[in-house]
């Protein structure tokens, strides 16, 4: 059975800093990884998606990277804004397009200015 | 990217009494739409995949007779919940993909039975 494991479960970081959320799973054969953005009490904003056969993603601030044979993702944030404030999510895609995710409890980050 | 529109955003109820929420997709047909369930701190957890014009798929532990999903268009699928009770009260989310890779999730509903 899948499961998906996100560390730290809290970060409080200065503005400004470069911080990296990292996101395990169990099993390696995944079809993809996704990471999303949730803040308190709303739904979930998809930042990044990598395919299985991808090491990593960028859009803008954001870049996730994925080794899928040691079942690890991190998920990098450059120069930390206070609007960055919010829990990050790691769910993977373990077979094919079409089926559920399985989600980690994410990591709450808090950015001060 | 895809759009899944989820309604009501929150809700509050008289225990006993039934909820639905309702939860579609703007832009595009899914097929399959899956809810989830979260609790505070906690994952979010899947309850059941919903595919059009059948019956739904539970997960193990969660009763389809108090969680009754509906899925009788390519655009729209609906969770009731049933004789609400306290322990029900949660953050319900929907999800769907179109033919991409990606899942698009709803905005989500925090159900509270008073």
């Amino acid at each position: 059975k899948q499961e998906v494991t996100q560390i730290p479960a809290a970060l409080s970081v200065p503005e400004g800093e470069n911080l990296v959320l990292n996101c395990s799973f169990t099993d390696s054969a995944i079809y993809n990884l996704q990471w999303f953005r949730q803040d308190p009490g709303k739904g979930l904003t998809s930042l990044l998606l990598i395919q299985s056969s991808q090491r990593e993603q960028t859009s803008g601030r954001l870049n996730a990277s994925l080794d899928k044979s040691s079942g690890r993702s991190t998920l990098y944030i450059a120069a930390s804004q206070p609007g960055d404030s919010a829990t990050y999510l790691c769910a993977v895609n373990s077979n094919q397009a079409g089926t559920a995710l399985i989600f980690g409890k994410g990591t709450t980050l808090s950015v001060s200015s | 990217g895809a759009v899944v529109s989820q309604h009501p955003s929150w809700v509050i109820c008289k225990s006993g009494t039934s909820v639905k929420i309702e939860c579609r997709s703007l832009d595009f047909q899914a097929t399959t739409m899956f809810w989830y369930r979260q609790f505070p701190k906690q994952s979010l957890m899947l309850m059941a995949t919903s595919n059009e014009g059948s019956k739904a798929t539970y997960e193990q532990g969660v009763e389809k007779d108090k969680f009754l999903i509906n899925h009788a268009s390519l655009t729209l699928s609906t969770l009731t919940v049933t004789s609400a009770h306290p322990e029900d009260s949660s953050f319900y989310i929907c999800s769907a993909q179109d033919r991409g890779p990606g899942a698009f999730f709803g905005q989500g509903t925090r159900l509270t039975v008073v």
